[in-house]
């Protein structure tokens, strides 16, 4: 199974900072990768898909960039909702696998 | 509107068997790949494989193959997940989700989950 890992696996911002995300995969995923935002008691809600695309709906602050086995989400200016915990899949190749994931707290 | 609606929570004990639901609707269940993510108590998301309803094939993770079933009734456009034999290591939120796609893409729909305890 392809492992990936998430950096850092938490990180502590003010609303207005920009944050970076990075996902590394242990084998080359091409850009199938995606990203969620989960918040507490919730499920996850799809952010990016195919490495860069912006699911509809989503905020343009948000996006992702990368190929092959290193990926960055990023978030452009950080509002109060965005605080949770985000996590990276892989679905190359079979299992599906998701990051351990990077928990966004306020500062 | 596309929505995954699962079954309530559930308390069993160990050795005892389950099995959850998850009903589609706003969209052709058959032709969607269904997956199961499980999700331990404060821990990350964890992909147990994938249903086509189409034809009921499935793709397991070998971490999961030999605990649990996955099954598609097209009829009631409904996805389940069985345990014969729970564990105590089993509690956990499982939840259903839509690969919009194929069975190689992400997952665009989640269900709210549905909170397995297994406890003696």
């Amino acid at each position: 199974a392809i492992l990936l890992t998430q950096s850092p696996s938490s990180l502590s911002a003010s609303v207005g900072d920009r944050v970076t995300i990075t996902c590394r995969a242990s084998q080359d995923t091409g850009r199938s990768l995606a990203w969620y935002q989960q918040k507490p008691g919730k499920p996850p809600n799809l952010l990016i898909y195919d490495a860069s695309n912006v699911q509809s709906g989503v905020p343009s602050r948000f996006s992702g960039s990368g190929s092959g086995a290193v990926f960055t989400l990023t978030i452009s200016s950080l509002q109060p909702e965005d605080f949770a915990t985000y996590y990276c899949h892989q679905f190359n190749s079979y299992p599906h696998t998701f990051g351990q994931g990077t928990k966004v707290d306020l500062k | 509107e596309v929505q995954l609606v699962q079954s309530g929570a559930e308390v069993k004990k160990p050795g005892e068997s389950l099995k959850i639901s998850c009903r589609a609707s706003g969209y052709t269940f058959p032709s969607y790949w269904i997956a199961w993510v499980r999700q331990m108590p404060g821990k990350g998301l964890e992909w147990m494989g994938i249903i086509y309803p189409r034809d009921s094939e499935t793709n397991y993770n070998p971490s999961f193959q030999d605990r649990v079933t996955f099954s598609a009734d097209k009829s009631t456009n409904t996805a389940y997940l069985h345990w014969s034999s729970l564990q105590a290591s089993d509690s956990a939120i499982y939840y259903c989700a839509r690969h919009p796609w194929s069975g190689y893409s992400q997952i665009d729909f989640w269900g709210q989950g549905t909170l397995v305890t297994v406890s003696s």
